[in-house]
């Protein structure tokens, strides 16, 4: 069946530091990708997503490309933020947003000021 | 942009009390519904897709009798804990996509954290 793999956490780092956390996928079709952000006590807030190969998804700084030659989708952002303390969870979805979505693990972040 | 409303966002009650927890589509009609449920420091694992108006779909090893999936109509869907017991203490999430546009992600709820005493 289809799967999520993400680096595992916790991550910390200092602000303005580089963040990249690593996610690779396993799908019978051509899925969707998707980066969410959870903070704590919350829900999901979508981050960024792509829908097809070579597409870049970005957001708030973050970056996440579509790449089907390596089934990957990591997450970047050149320089971190306090305020991008969180779990960050990257999915997947087979028809955009109209079938289930399945995650991955998630990934700590911690930003030290 | 669209927002989900899901109450409560926590709730503590006894062994074998009985919970509801509602989802609504404020701003869209929701054809289609999900809950999840995430344990401590783990990923969301989905429980049920509900389509209005029919019978929920359950995940394998979901007991559809323990965990009733209501979606009567296109902005609201309900989960209830049948019974519920501590092993049912976990944050509850929904999502709800729309017809409409093929291209629209799931909006999620901010969660309910059940506590059962």
């Amino acid at each position: 069946g289809d799967s999520v793999t993400q680096m595992e956490g916790p991550v910390t780092l200092s602000e303005e530091a580089f963040l990249t956390i690593n996610c690779t996928y396993t799908a019978t079709g051509y899925p969707s990708l998707f980066w969410y952000v959870q903070y704590p006590g919350e829900g999901l807030q979508l981050l960024l997503k792509a829908t097809k190969a070579d597409d870049k998804g970005s957001n708030k700084g973050f970056e996440a490309t579509y790449r089907k030659e390596t089934t990957s989708f990591h997450l970047e952002k050149g320089s971190v933020q306090v305020s991008d303390s969180a779990v960050y969870f990257c999915a997947l979805s087979n028809q955009g947003g109209s079938e289930k979505l399945v995650f991955g693990k998630g990934t700590k972040l911690t930003v030290n000021p | 942009g669209a927002v989900v409303s899901q109450h409560p966002s926590w709730v503590i009650c006894k062994s074998g009390t009985s919970v509801k927890i509602e989802c609504r589509s404020l701003d869209f009609q929701a054809t289609t519904m999900f809950w999840y449920r995430q344990f401590p420091k783990q990923s969301l694992m989905l429980m049920a897709t509900s389509n209005e108006g029919s019978k929920a779909t359950y995940e394998q090893g979901v007991e559809k009798d323990k965990f009733l999936i209501n979606h009567a109509s296109l902005t609201l869907s309900t989960l209830t804990v049948t019974s519920a017991h501590p092993e049912d203490s976990s944050f509850y999430i929904c999502s709800a996509w729309g017809r409409g546009n093929s291209n629209q992600p799931q909006h999620f709820g901010d969660g309910t954290r059940l506590s059962i005493l």
